[in-house]
């Protein structure tokens, strides 16, 4: 079975400052691929970043970066120059191989951008 | 493009009642997937659609729910005699393909609510 695991139930972070979103995760399966979703108030799951097992280089989508740690069996998403409208919750998800069809999630973290 | 559209946005019912709740996928996405998301918490697998056939409903969570998906595009999440413990955020996503790195795009789900 897989597990994520996100510590932090909230985040807070002043605009325009860097902020680290952990995710741990637990799978047997030597392939799969992590994904970090945002959802506004509005309810809306939006895909921000993917990582795969096997890449060797941390993933980057513009502010968002993913730190792969995959001994420690982490995939921290980083933000960089926060802004207002990244006040959200933000899930850590994975898929494997072995069964290709579901997503896992994480809890979830609510991060909250003060100005 | 138009992305995942889910409908109704909302829907009221009381106990024993019977629901549908429709997704209409990406054009051209072949997979189709449902998730069940709880007020506080990271959204649950119900069951994948690959074309028409159900590839894995392991996250129905019992025989009131079912699914389908006729034509392989537009799906109907269907729950009989429906109980207070059933009221969520319904998600539906689509994908191209399946894979551990096919990114699942989320529609913006129905909030269920049983009275």
């Amino acid at each position: 079975a897989q597990k994520i695991t996100q510590t932090q139930p909230g985040m807070f972070v002043q605009e325009k400052e860097a902020v680290t979103l952990d995710c741990t995760y637990d799978t047997s399966d030597p392939s799969y691929g992590l994904f970090w979703y945002k959802q506004p108030s509005s309810g809306e799951m939006i895909f921000l970043i993917y990582q795969g097992s096997y890449d060797q280089q941390n993933a980057t989508e513009g502010r968002y970066s993913l730190n792969f740690q995959k001994a420690r069996k982490s995939a921290n998403l980083v933000i960089s120059a926060s802004q207002l409208g990244d006040s959200a919750m933000y899930f850590c998800a994975m898929r494997v191989v072995s069964s290709y069809g579901k997503l896992t999630f994480g809890q979830g973290t609510i991060l909250t951008v003060h100005p | 493009g138009a992305g995942v559209s889910q409908t109704p946005s909302n829907k009221v019912t009381e106990k024993g009642k019977y629901v549908e709740l429709r997704c209409d996928p990406i054009s051209g996405h072949t997979a189709l997937y449902w998730y069940r998301q709880s007020l506080g918490q990271g959204p649950e697998f119900l069951i994948y659609f690959q074309g028409t056939g159900a590839a894995d409903d392991s996250g129905l969570p019992n025989d009131r729910f079912f699914a389908v998906r006729p034509e392989g595009s537009v799906s109907t999440l269907k729950i009989q005699r429906t109980e207070r413990g059933d009221s969520a955020v319904y998600l539906c996503a689509s994908s191209l393909i399946s894979g551990e790195q096919e990114t699942q795009y989320f529609g913006p789900g129905t909030r269920l609510l049983v009275l």
